[in-house]
């Protein structure tokens, strides 16, 4: 049972333009969702973050957008630059046995072609 | 340098054969977890420890031991490796149970044949 989906395997996006990475979840009790992003042959490096109470954070070129009753989030990254070329996942956070635990997305592979 | 470190990076071993797999973070953090990623199914998590002595299973945790003898490192032991084994696999920190953001460690890729 896939809790956090991300439907899009891939996305290519010319340099310049936005890109707009999509997640869905279904556990309404998820309280914090994140995303991460992964270049080959390294770890998954956080890059933003949105409380459930809020329905917009930026960061810089990244915007991530929560639509609670939709239970729908997703990443804007803009411009799109070559250094964005990376496979992106999201992550939803559940409070389970007093830990926060992480639920992950299967992720995407952003191009950004130049 | 604040990071999260494993070994070995790549790993080809054969049915049985017992191997461990070491993280070490060096951020004083409490909390740490084994993750494996497998396409089309993100990342799992394996067996986590919010403190030191204190493990607990993930949602994939069939297969692998875990141990948390000192707070900066976290091995995964595979007691009897199996082909459905073959992974790669992240270890992760964060400064506690309560933090949200964890850090990842570069990766480890497991073939077992």
């Amino acid at each position: 049972d896939q809790q956090v989906k991300q439907n899009s395997p891939s996305l290519s996006v010319q340099e310049g333009r936005i890109s707009i990475l999509n997640c869905d979840y279904t556990n309404s009790m998820f309280d914090y969702f994140l995303w991460y992003k992964k270049y080959p042959a390294e770890g998954p490096t956080f890059l933003i973050s949105i409380s459930s109470i809020k329905d917009k954070n930026e960061d810089g070129r990244f915007t991530v957008f929560l639509n609670k009753s939709a239970k729908h989030l997703s990443l804007h990254i803009v411009p799109s630059q070559p250094g964005d070329s990376a496979v992106y996942f999201c992550a939803a956070v559940l409070g389970i046995q007093g830990a926060q635990k992480l639920v992950f997305g299967q992720g995407t592979r952003l191009t950004i072609n130049p | 340098e604040a990071q999260v470190t494993q070994n070995p990076r790549y790993l080809i071993t054969v049915t049985g054969k017992k191997l461990t797999v070491t993280c070490s973070q060096n951020m004083n953090h409490e909390y740490m977890s084994w993750y494996r990623q497998d396409p089309g199914l993100g990342l799992r998590q394996i067996y986590y420890s919010m403190n030191v002595e204190v493990t607990d299973k993930g949602d994939v945790p069939e297969g692998y031991k875990v141990s948390r003898k000192e707070k900066r490192n976290f091995p995964l032991i595979l007691e009897s490796p199996s082909p459905n084994q073959t992974s790669l696999y992240f270890c992760a920190s964060s400064l506690s149970k309560d933090s949200y953001e964890q850090y990842f460690g570069p990766g480890t890729r497991l073939t077992v044949t």
